[in-house]
């Protein structure tokens, strides 16, 4: 069955510092790769996507992701994390044109 | 930029009520989706909906659910007989054909 890792629970870094949270996934082909992002209370905001082409994505607010094949990943980076950046954070894969499944998230706290 | 709607923000309820919760998805989308997420928990995937039937459903989505587009531009949830688990954050989203799913702001269930 398809499934998505995040062995990150949850995750402190220092405002400035740099960040990667992993994800890893199951699929028998290279399916639709997402980073989402949700504050409290809020929607999902989707920070970049993974189609094809470039293994390397950027995405919005200075994210970017790397598609890693041979390892099934897709990690999230951030050279220099803001306070703002403090969230949760949700790997996720896309099947064809239908659902998505979700990472069980990593949560992100950023220390002045 | 068009974006994904939905009403209520927060619907109280008593167990056993029916509820409906409405999406208006971005007008030329085709394929529409609902999804829950229980708190503090990852977000799973209930429905997809394509050409006016289901498309797919995930085991969550029992006969107490059901979905329907009623008009051009509206897309329901539908609980017919509310229990307590059944308090989460319901989403909505919607796609063209492929690629990115553009997710609502959520409503907030809550059974008592």
């Amino acid at each position: 069955a398809q499934s998505v890792t995040q062995p990150d629970i949850h995750i402190t870094v220092s405002e400035g510092a740099s960040l990667e949270l992993r994800c890893n996934y199951s699929y028998g082909a290279t399916p639709y790769l997402f980073w989402y992002v949700q504050s409290p209370g809020q929607g999902l905001q989707l920070l970049l996507k993974y189609f094809s082409g470039d293994t390397l994505v950027q995405g919005i607010k200075g994210f970017e992701a790397e598609f890693k094949r041979s390892q099934s990943s897709f990690n999230l980076r951030k050279p220099s994390v803001h306070w703002s950046d403090a969230a949760e954070y949700f790997c996720a894969v896309g099947l064809n044109t239908d659902k998505l499944i979700f990472g069980t998230g990593t949560r992100l706290q950023v220390f002045p | 930029e068009p974006e994904v709607t939905q009403t209520p923000s927060h619907q109280v309820t008593q167990m056993g009520q029916e509820v409906i919760l409405r999406c208006v998805p971005i007008s030329n989308h085709l394929y529409f989706y609902w999804y829950r997420q229980i708190l503090g928990q990852k977000v799973e995937f209930l429905v997809s909906f394509y050409n006016n039937e289901i498309s797919e459903k995930s085991e969550i989505f029992d006969d107490q659910f059901s979905v329907e587009r009623p008009d051009g531009s509206n897309f329901t949830l539908k609980i017919r007989s509310t229990k307590l688990e059944d308090s989460a954050m319901y989403f909505c989203a919607s796609i063209v054909l492929r690629g990115e799913q553009y997710f609502g702001p959520g409503t907030r269930l809550t059974v008592t």
